[in-house]
C-alpha cells in the first residue's frame, strides 16, 4: 500500500461546478497537510496548507483533514477554466521530506 | 524579487555522459530538495539537504549526487549510473515547518 493514495482522474467539470478533489494516507504520523496546483510544464505552486484536523478556507478554495478517517480533500467552489490543473495533495511529518500524492488532473470546461 | 530558479529549463544527455541541473535559492531557505516527477508518478524524492554540508537520500538517490556548499544551491548530477534519467526534475526550498517554494523545472532527455 503505499503512503498516499491519489485518483489521478482526470476529471472533467463545467464551468461553476463544484470540485472536490481527495486523498487518503495510511501514516498516522502525517501532521502537515497541504495541496499544491502544478500547471502543465511548470513548477507546482502552493494552494492550501493545513495543521491539523478541520477545515480551512481560503477564497473559492477549502481544505479540509480528518486525521480519525486518514482523509484529506480539497473544494473548489465556482470552478473557472483556469483552474484545470494537476492536483498534488502532500504531507509530512514532524521535519521530514514532502510525500506527494500522484495529482489529479483536473478539466473546467467553459 | 526572491524566488528559485531553476536551469537549465531543458538538457539533452547522452548515453554515458553525465550532467548537472542548477538550483539556486535567494529566499533564505534552509532546507532544500529535488525530486523527479514521471507521467502518472507523481513526485518522488531524490535527495534533501536541510542545512549546509549535509544532505540524505531519498526514495529513489541511486544514480544521482548532490552537493550543498552554500545555503543559496543545491546542484543536482545525473550520472551515467542512471539508467532511466528521462523525466522532470523539480528543486524546491523551504523554512522548518512551512509549505515548498517550487522552481520551474528541468526536462532532462536522453538522446
Amino acid at each position: 500500500q503505499k503512503e498516499v493514495e491519489q485518483d489521478p482522474g482526470p476529471l472533467s467539470v463545467p464551468e461553476g461546478a463544484i470540485v472536490s478533489l481527495n486523498c487518503t494516507y495510511s501514516n498516522s504520523a502525517f501532521q502537515y497537510f497541504m495541496w499544491y496546483r502544478q500547471y502543465s510544464r511548470k513548477g507546482p505552486e502552493l494552494l492550501m496548507y493545513t495543521y491539523s484536523s478541520g477545515n480551512k478556507e481560503d477564497g473559492r478554495f477549502t481544505a479540509q483533514v480528518d486525521k480519525s478517517s486518514k482523509y484529506i480533500s480539497l473544494f473548489i467552489r465556482d470552478s473557472q477554466p483556469s483552474d484545470s490543473a494537476t492536483y498534488l495533495c502532500a504531507m509530512s511529518e514532524w521535519n521530514t521530506p514532502l510525500v506527494f500524492g500522484k495529482g489529479t488532473r483536473l478539466s473546467v470546461i467553459a | 524579487d526572491g524566488g528559485i530558479t531553476q536551469s537549465p529549463k531543458y538538457l539533452f544527455r547522452k548515453e554515458g555522459q553525465n550532467v548537472t541541473l542548477s538550483c539556486e535559492q535567494n529566499l533564505n531557505h534552509d532546507a532544500m530538495y529535488w525530486y523527479r516527477q514521471d507521467p502518472g508518478q507523481g513526485l518522488r524524492l531524490i535527495y534533501y539537504s536541510q542545512i549546509v554540508n549535509d544532505f540524505q537520500k531519498g526514495d529513489i538517490a541511486e544514480g544521482y549526487s548532490v552537493s550543498r556548499e552554500k545555503k543559496e544551491s543545491f546542484p543536482l548530477t545525473v550520472t551515467s549510473a542512471q539508467k532511466n534519467p528521462t523525466a522532470f526534475y523539480l528543486c524546491a526550498s523551504s523554512k522548518k515547518g512551512d509549505g515548498y517554494t517550487f522552481g520551474s523545472g528541468t526536462r532532462l532527455t536522453v538522446v
